[in-house]
């Protein structure tokens, strides 16, 4: 299975609300995860199975969507939000995407 | 709570064999509803995952790889271990351990620092 990532960059000024894009080749169920990855850093767990906030995660970390097409959405970027966001699935062996990085307008 | 931590050689020589191992503490690898994975990160580039293991032995590849990787589990050492054949230049990459949950938490919750190996000779 296939996760494409849109859009490969978003430039958006703290506080502004960031829309992240997963689509799949093929439908998932639910089976879709979020990660947040910083410079040096491995990745960190944000959204699993579509919607659920792991432990840690702030509110303003959200993910919807199904089937095939899924959104991760930042209400209101924070300074420490800046970073590559990774979506990842385990419908089917597993796989990730190929990252949005979300940077500094 | 769990860590991981990655450990072998940084530099492995083209047509090798890779040997990673990652040493679990704060939890069992035995204690169930976990797949303990390896995941590696090429320079600037995004995330692949190689395969997992459950404890009890039965493990699972990233079939692009072609039957290069094998991983093993030692319970009693809590650890885990990654062997890939016949590197190259394309294996160049950071490889993190994790843990896969299967059960409560369907996400990867816990990654090892990662460690860089470099193929070249």
């Amino acid at each position: 299975i296939v996760l494409t990532q849109s859009p490969a960059t978003l430039s958006l000024s703290p506080g502004e609300r960031a829309t992240l894009s997963c689509r799949a080749s093929q439908s998932i169920n639910s089976y879709l995860a979020w990660y947040q990855q910083k410079p040096g850093q491995p990745p960190r767990l944000l959204i699993y199975e579509t919607s659920n906030r792991a432990t840690g995660v702030p509110a303003r970390f959200s993910g919807s969507g199904s089937g095939t097409d899924f959104t991760l959405t930042i209400s209101s970027l924070e300074p420490e939000d800046f970073a590559v966001y990774y979506c990842q699935q385990r419908s089917n062996w597993l796989t990730f995407g190929g990252g949005t990085k979300v940077e500094i307008k | 709570q769990v860590q991981l931590r990655e450990s072998g050689p940084g530099l492995v020589k083209p047509s090798q064999t890779l040997s990673l191992t990652c040493t679990v503490s704060g939890d069992s690898i035995s204690s169930g509803g976990y797949y303990w994975s390896w995941i590696r990160q090429h320079p600037g580039k995004g995330l692949e995952w190689i395969g997992y293991i459950y404890y009890r032995g039965s493990a699972y590849y990233n079939p692009s790889l072609k039957s290069r990787a094998t991983i093993s589990v030692d319970t009693s050492k809590t650890q885990f271990s990654l062997r890939l054949t016949s590197v190259t230049a394309a294996d160049t990459a950071v490889y993190y351990c994790a843990r896969v949950g299967i059960t409560i938490i369907r996400g990867i919750t816990d990654w090892g620092q990662g460690t860089l190996v470099t193929v070249s000779s």
